[in-house]
């Protein structure tokens, strides 16, 4: 079955950099485009980044471009985010989320999707 | 696009129906899901296609609407629904978005 697993989030001081792992089984990783969601605690969801099955196109929330990284090693079936310049205001749970389109389905990058498949999520708290 | 749901906090009975809105502030066509998350747990897709239920969703739960106005059924609330609802877009991005959610608790 599908997982996902999130990993690296913490405590860290703005300003700051962190990189969030999402490590991924139950499906051909390198077929398939990933996201990064966030929720602040107790409050609602924000998508904040997506890449392509292959890595090649990358979209990210405006809250985010130029400080956030998305990327994914496909012989590692993982996922990253690396997080510069941290602020308060991004401290959030952090979930990766799957695409639900395979690349030989006729995935379309340019064209939005939902996410079929979420990890666990992993909490980042940006604090002095 | 911004999504926006109503009511932010819905009281039912089990055995009731539980009825929840969604509103685009613009068109989204069909393009619109939903998640259903308990505390502490991540979002699970609950449907999709704006009326497409994802694997293993029991038939309770039924979606329905087009362009901006969207409604998410549960016909008989079970205990095991209670828990915060959200939509979302994926007709424009970027960005996808998401409504603010509406909690469904126990009357």
């Amino acid at each position: 079955q599908v997982q996902l697993v999130e990993s690296g989030g913490g405590v860290v001081q703005p300003g700051r950099s962190l990189r969030l792992s999402c490590t991924a089984s139950g499906f051909i990783f390198s077929n398939y485009g990933m996201h990064w969601v966030r929720q602040a605690p107790g409050k609602g969801l924000e998508w904040v980044a997506v890449i392509s099955y292959d890595g090649s196109n990358k979209y990210y929330a405006d809250s985010v471009k130029g400080r956030f990284t998305i990327s994914k090693d496909n012989s590692m079936n993982t996922l990253y985010l690396q997080m510069n310049s941290l602020r308060a205001e991004d401290t959030d749970v952090y979930y990766c989320a799957k695409d639900p389109r395979s690349a030989r389905d006729g995935y379309n990058f340019y064209r939005p999707y939902y996410f079929d498949y979420w990890g666990q999520g992993t909490l980042v708290t940006v604090s002095s | 696009i911004v999504m926006t749901q109503s009511p932010a906090t819905l009281s039912v009975s089990p055995g009731e129906r539980a009825t929840l809105s969604c509103r685009a502030s613009q068109s989204v066509s069909s393009n619109l899901a939903w998640y259903q998350q308990k505390p502490g747990q991540a979002p699970r897709l609950l449907i999709y296609g704006a009326s497409t239920r994802a694997t293993g969703i029991p038939a309770r739960f039924s979606g329905s609407g087009s362009g901006t106005e969207f409604t998410l059924t549960i016909s008989s609330l079970q205990s095991e629904d209670f828990a915060v609802y959200y939509c979302q877009q994926y007709n424009n991005w970027p960005p996808v978005t998401f409504g603010g959610g509406t909690k469904v608790e126990i009357k």
